[in-house]
């Protein structure tokens, strides 16, 4: 099993560009999540997917958009970069939500935006 | 006041130190507890997990809680090199969200 992947790896984008970030969990998992990583700032929920065709605003997600594309699939699009949201972005996949399983963690994008 | 707090550090030890690494947080509703442990460059990856105040132990690691001061502890006895690492804290209500601390970042120098 290759657990939770993530493409791209690193991205480089200028201010205005779009791009989407693709994410795959091959466990079989119900809920899957997008969360971005800041110094000091900790792990914060862009957004959620509960379940096969739902999907929920987390933290912080202005600028963003995502898919739920199928039970393995969850993409997030950013349809105009902006500076701050330079980060390194997070992909994750748990089983069943909500009694505390662990969630298992994508490698991560870095994203540079100029 | 964000509802976990966790000092970001960071923090040097000599191998074979015990580290203690703390959270506080303001929700009394969290019902479960994780330690995730973060190689430089790596997804989070889970450590320890308790749901019940007081501890729990794996091997050199130990989760301690105290929901009554709503304080969190992780103890890592004999540290070793391998050990340097971003530990973050996490919490969970029992909903489909879990809140996350910013990290500490641990050396342990041989």
């Amino acid at each position: 099993n290759a657990g939770v992947t993530q493409t791209p790896k690193f991205q480089v984008l200028k201010t205005g560009q779009s791009m989407t970030l693709q994410c795959a969990q091959d466990m079989n998992h119900n809920s899957m999540y997008w969360y971005r990583q800041d110094p000091g700032m900790g792990l914060r929920l862009i957004y959620y997917s509960a379940s096969e065709g739902t999907t929920d605003k987390g933290e912080v997600p202005n600028g963003y958009n995502v898919s739920r594309l199928n039970k393995r699939e969850f993409s997030l699009r950013l349809e105009s970069a902006a500076p701050s949201q330079t980060s390194v972005y997070f992909c994750a996949s748990i089983l069943v939500a909500g009694i505390g399983n662990e969630q298992f963690f994508g490698p991560g994008t870095r994203l540079t935006v100029l | 006041q964000k509802e976990v707090e966790q000092d970001p550090g960071p923090l040097s030890v000599p191998e074979g130190a015990i580290v203690s690494l703390n959270c506080t947080y303001s929700n009394s509703a969290f019902q479960y507890f994780m330690w995730y442990r973060q190689y430089s460059r790596k997804g989070p990856e889970l450590l320890m997990y308790t749901y019940s105040s007081g501890n729990k132990e794996d091997g050199r690691f130990t989760a301690q809680v105290d929901k009554s001061s709503k304080y969190i502890s992780l103890f890592i006895r004999d540290s070793q090199p391998s050990d340097s690492a971003t530990y973050l804290c996490a919490m969970g209500t029992g909903g489909f969200k879990t809140i996350f601390g910013a990290g500490t970042r641990l050396f342990v120098k041989a």
